[in-house]
């Protein structure tokens, strides 16, 4: 079965500057998806970014941006120019590419707190 | 708004009693889902539809739970006889089933109490 390890609990950024969340998975498969979904306080889970193993470029998203290393098995998302709004858990998420194998597998979270 | 509802927000229930929740995915989305989450822990999966079909149901979906999606829209899932370890937040989302257009768009959740 597959497992993902996010190892920080919590983080803290100064508003403005960079942080990054680690995250790292285990799976026997060779394609795969990842993917750092954001809970913000009382509401919905969002996607922020996605990785397809299959892709050696890292995905980016604006101020978002991933540092897939696959052959670590490691998935961590870097935020720049952080801003308050950044503020939430994040979650790291794994989902094989096999058709039966749809759902997502999470990790427990890093709550990401942004000082102003 | 065209995201993802879920009904009620929030139940507050006495052990025993029997709760049903209900998700209404993304208009033409055909796959959905249902999590649970516990506080301080990531989602967990339960289990999951591809129209009105149940493909797949997690070890943690007991005897007690059970899930429909009838005409493959809505979804309701019902804990029967709830207990203490059933309070958690139950978390639905729908995806399409076309490879690379699949990403799981998630409800505000259904946080259940039971006392």
């Amino acid at each position: 079965a597959q497992t993902v390890t996010q190892s920080q609990p919590e983080m803290s950024v100064q508003e403005a500057e960079t942080v990054t969340l680690s995250c790292t998975y285990d799976t026997s498969e060779s394609d795969y998806y990842l993917f750092w979904y954001k809970q913000p306080p009382s509401r919905q889970m969002i996607l922020v970014i996605r990785q397809e193993a299959y892709k050696q470029q890292n995905a980016t998203e604006n101020r978002f941006s991933v540092n897939f290393q696959k052959a670590a098995k490691s998935f961590s998302l870097k935020i720049s120019d952080s801003q308050l709004g950044d503020a939430a858990m994040y979650f790291c998420a794994y989902r094989s590419s096999k058709s039966s194998g749809d759902k997502l597998t999470f990790g427990t979270g890093t709550r990401l707190a942004v000082r102003p | 708004d065209t995201g993802v509802s879920q009904d009620p927000r929030h139940k507050i229930t006495k052990r025993g009693q029997n709760v049903t929740f209900r998700c209404d995915p993304i208009s033409e989305h055909n796959r959905l889902y249902w999590y649970r989450q516990t506080l301080g822990q990531g989602p967990e999966f339960l289990t999951y539809f591809q129209n009105e079909a149940q493909l797949e149901k997690s070890r943690l979906l007991s005897d007690r739970f059970s899930a429909e999606r009838p005409k493959g829209s809505f979804s309701t899932l019902e804990i029967q006889r709830t207990e203490q370890g059933d309070s958690a937040m139950y978390l639905c989302a729908s995806s399409l089933a076309t490879p690379l257009a699949d990403t799981q768009y998630f409800g505000p959740g259904t946080r259940l109490t039971v006392l």
